[in-house]
């Protein structure tokens, strides 16, 4: 079945900066590559997404890129806010068979004013 | 407000009581999940529900037991719980095919076993 490693585990920036989360994946079926935010309190919701025949997305200050080759996809937060500090969960599924996405582990943003 | 509804938000129950959690979806969805979250541990799904078929992860023990009777319902039926068992709760929804299989995710049911 497919794996999802998710790194790093907590992050901690100041506001302003960038940051970065990285994901890889063993299944070459997969083609669908979601990320996840979840606040305080709330179940996870989609910020991007992003499908196998795309290398990179950019949606205002966050972006996502994969790279197909090597299985692996990062998510990119730019000019971080306070608001911003959540956790945040990368996934990978096919479509159609093996529907079920896999998650990774969470990384847990900080962002300090 | 994702479409998908959760209740009771909150749960407290002792080792010997029975409950169920309900999960409702007004997205047109036909596929439905049950994951379990704790607390630096990684979102487990305990079982799928989509057209008909069931998927369940083997290591769920048998206390825990999901009934969807159509696409829009899902309930967690939770019978004879351990401490270990109290987490959050999360019900989501998604297409099962479609171009992308963006999962829904309720607010979670927060569960407390004393």
């Amino acid at each position: 079945g497919e794996n999802v490693e998710q790194h790093p585990s907590t992050l901690s920036v100041q506001e302003g900066d960038s940051a970065v989360i990285k994901c890889t994946y063993s299944d070459s079926a997969s083609n669908y590559f979601p990320w996840y935010k979840q606040e305080l309190g709330k179940g996870p919701q989609l910020i991007i997404d992003i499908r196998s025949n795309v290398g990179e997305k950019k949606d205002q200050r966050i972006a996502v890129t994969l790279n197909k080759t090597a299985k692996h996809f990062s998510l990119h937060i730019t000019e971080t806010q306070p608001e911003d500090s959540a956790v945040y969960f990368c996934a990978a599924s096919a479509s159609g068979g093996s529907y079920i996405p896999t998650f990774g582990r969470g990384t847990s943003l900080i962002v300090h004013p | 407000e994702t479409g998908v509804t959760q209740t009771p938000r909150h749960l407290v129950m002792g080792m010997t009581n029975k409950k169920s959690l309900k999960c409702e979806q007004h997205l047109g969805h036909n596929a439905m999940y049950w994951y379990k979250q704790s607390a630096k541990k990684p979102l487990e799904l305990m079982f799928v529900y989509s057209l008909e078929e069931r998927v369940e992860n083997n290591s769920v023990p048998s206390r825990f037991s999901p009934e969807c009777p159509n696409s829009s319902h899902l309930f967690l039926h939770l019978h004879t719980l351990q401490p270990e068992d109290s987490a959050l709760y999360l019900c989501a929804s998604s297409h099962r095919v479609a171009a992308r299989n963006e999962q829904f995710f309720g607010p979670g049911t927060r569960l407390t076993v004393l």
